[in-house]
This record gives structure tokens, sequence and C-alpha cells, in this order.
């Protein structure tokens, strides 16, 4: 596997689900982000991760949780979704110090019911 | 408040043509400016990028043009082709931030054959 990986590339959930979306980056970089992408908006940041610590946090509702146990990985955990929440979850790296390059995964198709 | 705004919404372009997209902002911090294209089902790629102390950058077809004082700058393909067909997204950072992008809201390129 090259590049950046994500995990279910579909997901559908029901309102009291629990499902976690998983990202793995096969580039050797340092810096893991998740942004979630509706259609007509800018792509919106939610959380920034940098040698395994969150250096950013966009107001993001609890009801979504990150994790990042190492820096190839990065979870995302999600827990009594609204269907509001229904998108494209995208996982993205990047080396610190590139002056933001960032690669991105395919995304994760969520569908809140 | 959207930060970075991008025109036009839809672009349709006879092949062969040239396809130009437009994006303002107001932070004059901003230091790093990329373009991602999307096809569907993918995750944006890194196109194109320009920095703030040079007026144009051109890789192959694509060409950045950047206007500092007019706080501008767009997007050129040259010699459109359907291959080109996909979602455009302006971004910027800012320099006092290692990670945190703003995105324009895309332009759906549709290039005719």
């Amino acid at each position: 596997e090259t590049g950046v990986t994500q995990t279910p590339r579909h997901l559908v959930m029901g309102m009291t689900n629990k499902k976690s979306l998983k990202c793995e980056q096969h580039l050797g970089h340092n810096a893991m982000y998740w942004y979630k992408q509706s259609a007509k908006k800018p792509l919106e940041l939610m959380f920034v991760y940098s040698l395994e610590e969150r250096v950013e946090n966009n107001s993001v509702p609890s009801r979504f949780s990150p994790e990042c146990p190492n820096s190839s990985h990065l979870f995302l955990h999600l827990h009594t979704l609204q269907p509001e929440d229904s998108a494209l979850y995208l996982c993205a790296s990047s080396q610190e110090g590139s002056g933001g390059r960032q690669f991105f995964g395919p995304g994760t198709r969520l569908t809140v019911l | 408040q959207q930060q970075v705004k991008q025109s036009p919404q839809s672009l349709i372009v006879q092949k062969g043509g040239i396809s130009i997209i437009n994006c303002a902002y107001e932070n004059t911090a901003f230091d790093y400016f990329p373009w991602y294209q999307q096809f569907p089902g993918k995750g944006p790629a890194l196109l194109i990028a320009i920095r703030p102390d040079v007026s144009e950058k051109k890789e192959g077809r694509f060409t950045i043009s950047f206007n500092k004082s007019a706080k501008q700058f767009s997007l050129h393909i040259m010699d459109s082709q359907p291959g080109d067909s996909a979602t455009y997204f302006c971004a910027a950072k800012s320099g006092g931030s290692n990670y945190k992008l703003t995105f324009g809201k895309g332009t759906l390129l549709t290039v005719n054959p």
C-alpha cells in the first residue's frame, strides 16, 4: 500500500451506533489530519495531530473522538451521530516543515440514518 | 466568515480551451497557496502551489497567477482535456500555522470532448 489509505470506504450507521474510521499513512509523515467534506461547503479541518499529539481541535462536537496511537495511524471514533454528520471524511498527512503540503486519502463516505 | 472565496462554482470548457478558476483572500498572513484536484471517489490531490514572493508558477499545462496587491490568485489550465474534468479547490495557509489550510468551496470543471 502506498500513500494514505482509509477504511471503510463507505459506512452507514444509525444515530445510536458506535463506529470507528481508520486512516493509515505510508509516507513517513509526522502530522495527520481529519477533514469533513460536505456538498457546497469548503473542506472543514476537524483535528490535527503532530508527533502523535493533538495540536488542533476546531470546535468539533464531542461525538467525534480522534485517536492517534502512532505517527502512521489515525482513528476517528463516532458515537451518537446526527443525520447532519453525513459527509465524506478525509484523512490527510504531511511532514512538519513541508510548508503545508498535505496528502489526502480517498475518504470514508458516512451516512447517518 | 469564508476567508478564501472561489469562483466560479462550476465551469464548462471545450477540449483544447483554457480553464480559469479564481480565488480571493483577505488574510495577509497567508504564505502558501496550493491548488488541489479531486476526482469522484478520490481524495483531493495536490496539483500545484505558489508562495507570495512570485507572481506566476507553471507546471506543464497548469499555471498559477498570483496578484499579491489584489489578494487574488488563479489557476489556468491550458489545452484543457476531458481527463481534467474534476473539482478544483484553492487553499491558503497562514504563516502562523504549520498545519491549517483554509479551502475555497471548489469549482466543478467539465471539459467537453
